[in-house]
């Protein structure tokens, strides 16, 4: 069970948007700590998308973007292209753990 | 080129100490970051080890904190793991990586390419 609660599963065809939530508790999410998305590709090493709610690193396409409000964050995907089909993960930090850092349980996108 | 390389034994049996090594290439370990054990479970999702800042403060997971010592070897710019009294529920892709860290937020970039253990007899 993670702390941070997301669609085990979305899927969408070439083109399309689509978005992949991701719902805390007001000890992570909601305490305003940040929220930050990594996609994970089979075999490959997780990699950052999203840093800090809407921050992309260098590389990154502008077709992910990221958004945050109350205590739930989502991950949103234009123009979806047959390599973005992954494992997308997102992360905050909860106070109650000890400050530790805590995940979702990944979502695995399907492009159709 | 910035990078994180695992090692370690593939194979642990249950009860004994997984040892795993990270070096780093590309950035020095004294740089002020705080370094970082993730693990995945085989089919579940990632999992917090732990990390450990330049100057040796850790924090870890809660749920492993009386089995778990991460610690840095500056000498050879590298980041240890070393978790005591493994199960078959201590298998797992164990990535190492850096952990960005603010006064009020961290994450994690960039990671290594991860290395399996497994704990089995």
């Amino acid at each position: 069970q993670s702390v941070l609660t997301q669609p085990p599963s979305v899927s969408g065809a070439p083109g399309q948007r689509v978005t992949i939530s991701c719902t805390g508790s007001s000890s992570n999410i909601g305490s305003d700590y940040d929220v930050h998305w990594y996609q994970h590709l089979p075999g490959e090493a997780p990699k950052l998308l999203i840093y800090s709610n809407i921050n992309r690193p260098s590389g990154v396409p502008h077709r992910f973007s990221g958004s945050k409000s109350g205590t739930s964050a989502s991950l949103a995907i234009t123009g979806l292209q047959p390599e973005d089909e992954a494992d997308y993960y997102c992360q905050s930090y909860d106070r109650s753990l000890s400050g530790s850092v805590v995940f979702g349980g990944g979502t695995k996108l399907t492009v159709l | 080129q910035e990078q994180l390389q695992e090692s370690g034994p593939g194979l642990v049996k249950p009860s004994e100490t997984l040892s795993l090594t990270c070096a780093l290439s590309g950035f020095s370990i004294t740089s002020g970051h705080y370094w970082g054990w993730i693990r995945q479970p085989p089919g579940k999702g990632l999992e917090w080890i732990g990390s450990i800042s330049h100057s040796g403060s850790t924090d870890y997971r809660s749920s492993l904190k009386s089995r778990v010592t991460i610690s840095v070897d500056t000498s050879k710019n590298q980041v240890s793991l070393k978790l005591t009294s493994v199960t078959a529920a201590d298998t797992a892709l164990y990535y190492c990586a850096r952990i960005m860290t603010t006064m009020t937020t961290r994450w994690i970039d960039p990671w290594g390419q991860g290395t399996l253990v497994t704990v089995s007899s």
